[in-house]
């Protein structure tokens, strides 16, 4: 069973471009969470979508955004950026659905790492 | 809320013993324990759901005291495979849905 993959793995950019991450989850899994990972910052939560819909919103400003497609898998994108936006991007998905009961597991993937020039 | 761990990093030996911590200020319903080793993705270790029941993975066991909105992860007899950055994650209600928030990790040397 394939893992959850983000692409790309790696990438550069200058300040002000913009980027696009892409997240494909485990099949069968229709929630995808994104996560921003700075050192000593731990996991700072971006955003969960479920069903095409935005369930949360993590506080981070309009400059991040991200949507999921009818496949499950899923996008984020950052505009204009800045050299504190260098970090490493993680998407997780999950079997849950985020307002029933029962245990909300992630599966991480490997990460996108994002730096900013 | 970001929950706060605490140690923020510990050296061990290897066969000691560690405990970490963590804590909220919000009502929880669960809180999730992951690992991540260096350059690889968090690993999911265990999930404690309100109730005060203690999970056990291996030699690592965790308890949730619900009252005090508290979690503590008991890793025993340390491997050196048990180096890494431990992260609690606490589950909370937020609107109709429930979020899961990270701490900033604490950082598990074991030296042979």
């Amino acid at each position: 069973k394939a893992g959850v993959t983000q692409t790309p793995r790696y990438l550069i950019k200058t300040r002000g471009q913009q980027v696009t991450l892409s997240c494909s989850p485990i099949s069968g899994h229709r929630s995808v969470s994104w996560y921003q990972q700075t050192p000593g910052q731990g996991l700072q939560f971006l955003f969960e979508y479920f069903s095409e819909t935005q369930r949360n919103k993590g506080n981070f400003p309009g400059r991040f955004s991200g949507r999921q497609f009818s496949n499950s898998r899923s996008e984020m994108n950052v505009s204009t950026l800045e050299l504190g936006d260098s970090a490493l991007y993680l998407c997780a998905s999950s079997l849950f659905r985020p307002s029933s009961a029962g245990a909300n597991v992630l599966t991480f993937g490997a990460g996108s790492r994002l730096t900013v020039l | 809320q970001q929950p706060v761990q605490s140690p923020q990093a510990v050296i061990l030996r290897e066969g000691e013993d560690a405990v970490i911590n963590c804590s909220s200020s919000k009502a929880l319903y669960s809180v999730h324990w992951y690992r991540q080793k260096h350059g690889e993705a968090p690993v999911f270790l265990m999930i404690l759901l309100k109730g005060g029941e203690q999970k056990g993975h291996e030699k690592i066991s965790a308890s949730f005291n619900e009252k005090k909105q508290q979690s503590s992860l008991y890793l025993t007899a340390s491997q050196l495979s048990y180096s890494g950055t431990y992260f609690c994650g606490t589950e909370m209600m937020t609107g109709s849905a429930r979020q899961l928030t990270f701490g900033s990790g604490t950082q598990l040397t074991v030296l042979p």
